[in-house]
């Protein structure tokens, strides 16, 4: 059964600081990895989508890697900031198209 | 370009009646993927409509169903509704083909009494 598993669930840390989001999942023959943003009662914001060929994608301050061989996504945020606080999702994209997801990291970054 | 767009925004139902929902994808989107979120189980994939046609199906009971129009816009339908449908339904549009970018609608909060 394929999982994705995001660690810690929660993260409190104070604003400027640089920090890593972990996501692994299972399936080896995964087809892209997407990031998501989603604040408490909305949708889901996308922020970026790494294909199985890539390694890493940048937007702005967030830098996203993608290992398929050890079946693990790192979410890097330079210098977080309040408005950064969301609870951040990792996807896993297989063949059908469909996103398996994780639960979610809840990021809470203090001023 | 507008996004993804779902309605209702809120709504709330009694044990066993039936709803409706509705989402309009971007335009030039052909695919519409239906999600359900709970805190208990996250977000779970219900179904993805290509076209018309149902093209992959989650792990969910017959009560729910979904179709799609000529336009791409989708609607999603649960009948005989459990206490445990309350969820926030969401929508995704994406254009063709499985490696493309997702884009999400803000949501359709269920709550059945």
């Amino acid at each position: 059964k394929q999982e994705v598993t995001q660690i810690p669930a929660a993260l409190s840390v104070p604003e400027g600081e640089n920090l890593v989001l972990n996501c692994s999942f299972t399936d080896s023959a995964i087809y892209n990895l997407q990031w998501f943003r989603q604040d408490p009662g909305k949708g889901l914001t996308s922020l970026l989508l790494i294909q199985s060929s890539q390694r890493e994608q940048t937007s702005g301050r967030l830098n996203a890697s993608l290992d398929k061989s050890s079946g693990r996504s790192t979410l890097y945020i330079a210098a977080s900031q309040p408005g950064d606080s969301a609870t951040y999702l990792c996807a896993e994209g297989g063949s059908q198209g469909n996103l398996i997801f994780g639960k979610g990291t809840k990021l809470s970054v203090k001023p | 370009k507008a996004g993804v767009t779902q309605t209702p925004r809120y709504l709330i139902k009694t044990r066993g009646q039936q709803v409706t929902l509705s989402c309009s994808p971007i335009s030039g989107h052909r695919s519409v993927s239906w999600y359900q979120q709970t805190p208990g189980q996250g977000l779970q994939f219900l179904f993805e409509y290509f076209s018309e046609t149902q093209r992959n199906k989650g792990n969910f009971p017959g009560r729910f169903s979904g179709r799609q129009f000529s336009n791409s816009r989708s609607e999603m339908n649960v009948s005989t509704l459990e206490l445990g449908d309350s969820a926030l339904y969401l929508c995704a549009s994406r254009r063709t083909g499985a490696n493309l970018e997702q884009y999400f609608g803000p949501g359709t909060r269920l709550t059945v009494t």
